[in-house]
């Protein structure tokens, strides 16, 4: 299994551009989580999905839209980017009932907004 | 406001001797506590988890206590590798589909 697949790894971006970060996993899990890291702090939820056709906005969702089409994919979109958003953002995954609370990360998208 | 909160930003430990991190909380409703280690360039990684109905559980060389009166929670390491230089985050659940995140704490193996 390759687990949970982030692309791309790094991307910058100006000002207003838009652009989807993929996440992908394999492992059958039903829910999927974004998270952004910024410097010194923890992780901060974006948005989550509990299965496919349902998301739910976490802690921090403005600027961010989510889709869940497929069990495997749940990309983020970005529309107008700003240099708030600049953050290294993580896609992971877990099965719940049984053992949920345990989350898979994907390597990270380091995002820089110029 | 800081429902999870790792107070020490970084910690520096001998090799061989015992790494002790540790962890608050303030949310009475959390039921299940995890422990996240964090490589640079990497995403976090499962390490330990304990159950509220549980003070301690062991893995190998990782065992976290948990100290419920006292919100509080602590991952011991020993003994301390190079390999366990990481950022490791604590984490906390209300069962529901969310876990919270602490900030992390940046541990240092020294030779």
């Amino acid at each position: 299994n390759a687990g949970v697949t982030q692309t791309p790894k790094f991307r910058i971006l100006k000002i207003g551009q838009s652009m989807t970060l993929q996440c992908a996993q394999d492992m059958n899990h039903n829910y999927m989580y974004w998270y952004r890291q910024d410097p010194g702090m923890g992780l901060k939820l974006i948005y989550y999905s509990v299965g496919a056709g349902i998301t739910d906005k976490g802690e921090v969702p403005n600027g961010y839209n989510v889709s869940r089409s497929t069990t495997e994919d749940f990309p983020l979109r970005l529309e107008l980017a700003a240099p708030s958003q600049t953050s290294v953002y993580f896609c992971a995954s877990s099965y719940w009932p049984s053992g949920g609370e345990t989350q898979y990360f994907g390597p990270g998208t380091r995002l820089l907004v110029l | 406001d800081q429902q999870v909160k790792q107070n020490s930003p970084s910690l520096s430990v001998q090799e061989g001797r015992i790494s002790i991190l540790n962890c608050d909380y303030t949310n009475s409703m959390f039921d299940y506590f995890l422990w996240y280690k964090k490589y640079p360039a990497e995403g976090p990684t499962f390490l330990i988890s304990i159950s509220s109905i549980k003070d301690k559980n062991e893995d190998g060389r990782f065992t976290v206590f948990l100290n419920k009166s006292a919100k509080h929670l602590s991952l011991h390491i020993v003994p301390s590798q190079p390999g366990d230089s990481a950022v490791y985050f604590c984490a906390a659940s209300a069962g529901d589909d969310k876990i919270i995140f602490g900030k992390g704490t940046r541990l240092h193996i020294l030779p």
